[in-house]
């Protein structure tokens, strides 16, 4: 079975600081891909990025960056710097070969200005 | 490029009666999904089409809940009778293929509350 734990439900910054969102995933699939989502007030899921099983390459992407780590079945999302615009419910999602999305429950980030 | 469109966009309903969602999926999309996604969770997978046909149902609750994709295009979601835990937001997505890298584009959602 597949499972995806984000085990902070809220977390709250003020303004420039650097927050880190926690994702560990359970799988049998060799092969998968792991996704982040953005859930703004909105209410619309805005993908921020995929990583696929073979690749464990960091990625920065201006104040955003991924932490990929196989050896502790973790996806960790960094945002430098904060601002309140990224204030939303963030998720991290896993999809193996052959099966469909599962979600974790999210993580609600609140950037105090 | 329009994005993936779903209506209305908010819907309040009493126990036992009926509603429709209806998903416009990103124009050349093959594949369609509806998730069901109860506040403070992640989305939950009700169900996949692949154009006109169903891939993954094995979530939907088929004793109230139906969809349908004629055409292969536009996509509606019924419940019949509504209960108050279907209570939720209702997300249609869209990808160009069922492949496991496949992006799926979510649209803004409808949010129903059963009184």
């Amino acid at each position: 079975a597949q499972k995806v734990t984000q085990a902070q439900t809220e977390i709250s910054v003020v303004e420039k600081e650097d927050v880190t969102l926690d994702c560990v995933y359970e799988t049998r699939d060799t092969t998968y891909y792991l996704f982040w989502y953005k859930q703004p007030p909105s209410g619309e899921l805005v993908f921020l990025i995929r990583r696929n099983s073979f690749d464990e390459q960091n990625e920065i992407s201006g104040r955003y960056s991924w932490n990929f780590q196989k050896s502790t079945s973790s996806f960790n999302f960094t945002i430098t710097a904060s601002q309140v615009v990224d204030s939303a419910v963030y998720f991290c999602a896993l999809r193996g070969y052959g099966q469909n999305f599962v979600f974790g429950p999210g993580t609600r980030l609140s950037v105090l200005p | 490029e329009a994005g993936v469109a779903q209506s209305p966009r908010y819907k309040i309903i009493e126990k036992r009666q009926s509603v429709a969602f209806w998903c416009n999926p990103i124009s050349g999309h093959a594949t369609l999904y509806w998730y069901q996604q109860i506040l403070g969770q992640g989305p939950k997978l009700l169900i996949q089409f692949q154009n006109n046909g169903v891939v993954d149902d094995s979530q939907l609750p088929k004793d109230r809940f139906s969809a349908e994709r004629l055409k292969g295009v536009d996509s509606t979601l019924k419940i019949q009778p509504a209960k108050l835990e279907d209570s939720a937001v209702y997300l249609c997505a869209s990808s160009l293929g069922a492949g496991v890298a496949d992006e799926q584009f979510f649209g803004p959602g409808t949010r129903l509350t059963v009184l």
